[in-house]
């Protein structure tokens, strides 16, 4: 089973800074099966990026994603008061055929 | 537009199954190569997948809780189901449906969530 490992667990940091969340595999994840969502509190996930680095329909472009085998990126560019939230990385492994997900980061106003 | 709203009781005894549906509106369950997945999230802590179903009625569930978790899809009311049997205090958590989608390009995301239901485990 892939573990993956997001960092850090909480972010601090002030509108209009730049955020960037990393998340990394116990062994090499297809590009094509990872993906970030952004979870605020008593909502559902919502799907920011997948396939590495292609933004969900809706998604503003100051969310990007990058990355390849076991390291990963979130970035975004310019923090909004609406960016504060939990954001978790996700797999899907093909062999077992099986979803993981990170921890979570905490991305909160300082 | 697709929209998942799951339904069920809100508090299981122990040693109980879990019972949960998730209807699909919007749009046609069988429409499209999607799976059907079932995700939770104790409180303060962070998401595990249970399984998913294909709209054939071919299943996949989480190695560990496969002994305890059936899914099963019922086309003609645009639904699926989870069962979890056996279940316990740390079975409690809130329980989101997902659509489970690949596009043209093998890309594999949840792209539409239900809102979540908050299952509890107590006598």
């Amino acid at each position: 089973e892939i573990v993956l490992t997001q960092s850090p667990g909480t972010l601090s940091l002030s509108p209009g800074e730049r955020a960037t969340l990393s998340c990394r595999a116990s062994q090499s994840v297809s590009s094509s099966y990872l993906a970030w969502y952004q979870q605020k509190p008593g909502q559902a996930p919502r799907l920011l990026i997948y396939g590495a680095s292609s933004r969900a329909t809706g998604i503003p472009d100051r969310f990007s994603g990058s990355g390849s085998g076991t390291d990963f990126t979130l970035t975004i560019s310019r923090l909004e008061p609406e960016d504060f939230a939990v954001y978790y990385c996700q797999q899907y492994g093909s062999s077992p055929r099986l979803y993981t997900f990170g921890q979570g980061t905490k991305l909160e106003i300082k | 537009q697709v929209q998942l709203q799951e339904s069920g009781p809100g508090l299981v005894k122990p040693s109980q199954t879990l019972s949960l549906t998730c209807t699909v509106s919007g749009g046609s369950i069988s429409s499209g190569s999607y799976y059907w997945s079932w995700i939770r999230q104790p409180a303060g802590k962070g998401l595990e997948w249970i399984g998913r179903i294909y709209t054939s009625g071919s299943t996949n569930y989480n190695p560990s809780l496969k002994s305890r978790v059936t899914i099963s899809v019922d086309t003609s009311k645009n639904q699926f189901s989870l069962k979890l049997s056996s279940v316990t205090a740390a079975d409690t958590a809130v329980y989101y449906c997902a659509r489970d989608r690949e596009n043209w390009n093998g890309e594999r995301a949840f792209d539409i969530w239900g809102q979540g239901t908050m299952v509890t485990v107590s006598s």
